[in-house]
């Protein structure tokens, strides 16, 4: 089984570039999430989507985009990168709200550094 | 603000032994807390959940403990094991919510 699919694994941009990282999963969930998590801290939640065509805000959404147009795949685009954006990103699915830990999958995270 | 934290930023301990994780959280309605550990250079895995209807809940070598009246809650690890170093973070939701609030970490050295 597949689960969680993120791309790039890693990546370097510069300062202005433009990227988008890739997720998509396999297990047919409604939920998906994406979250970054800076050197030491826990992971802060960017953006999620609880079915195609709908998305909501998080904690920390400013500077990035996502879509969700297919159950499968939830891409988050960065516009205009800066060195604050650079961190550990991980994208999650679950097959409902989050009341069952068990139910969660993450990815194994892309590893993003701006320059 | 709500906010989830935790006490020691690392926790050394000997191979056998027990390892005690603490989590402090401030929203008094959140109602669902989780214990993920976090492998270098992996995403987090679930290890144990419990609910606020419960005080105690135990697991294969782990038992979370949640105090409510204190907002308080910990991750015990019995017979500790090199395979067991990793950071460990709690998180938490409430009914309603629709996504997790971690901690910031407590990372798990295991001594041989």
């Amino acid at each position: 089984n597949a689960g969680v699919t993120q791309t790039p694994k890693f990546r370097i941009l510069k300062i202005g570039q433009s990227m988008t990282l890739q997720c998509t999963q396999d297990m047919n969930h409604n939920y998906m999430y994406w979250y970054r998590q800076d050197p030491g801290m826990g992971l802060k939640l960017i953006y999620y989507s609880v079915g195609a065509g709908i998305t909501d805000k998080g904690e920390v959404p400013n500077g990035y985009n996502v879509s969700r147009s297919t159950t499968e795949d939830f891409p988050l685009r960065l516009e205009l990168a800066a060195p604050s954006q650079t961190s550990v990103y991980f994208c999650a699915s679950s097959s409902e709200r989050l009341v069952s830990g068990n139910t969660i999958y993450f990815g194994e995270g892309s590893w993003l550094t701006v320059v | 603000g709500e906010s989830v934290g935790l006490h020691l930023p690392t926790l050394s301990v000997q191979e056998g032994d027990n390892s005690i994780i603490n989590c402090a959280y401030s929203n008094s309605a959140s109602d669902y807390f989780i214990w993920y550990k976090q492998e270098s250079g992996k995403g987090p895995q679930f290890i144990i959940d419990i609910r606020s209807n419960m005080d105690k809940r135990q697991g294969q070598r782990v038992t979370v403990l949640l105090n409510k009246t204190v907002k308080h809650l910990s991750l015990q690890i019995a017979a500790t094991q090199p395979g067991d170093s990793a950071v460990y973070f709690c998180a938490e939701t409430r009914t309603g919510r629709r996504a997790l609030t971690f901690g910031s970490g407590t990372r798990l050295q295991v001594q041989p």
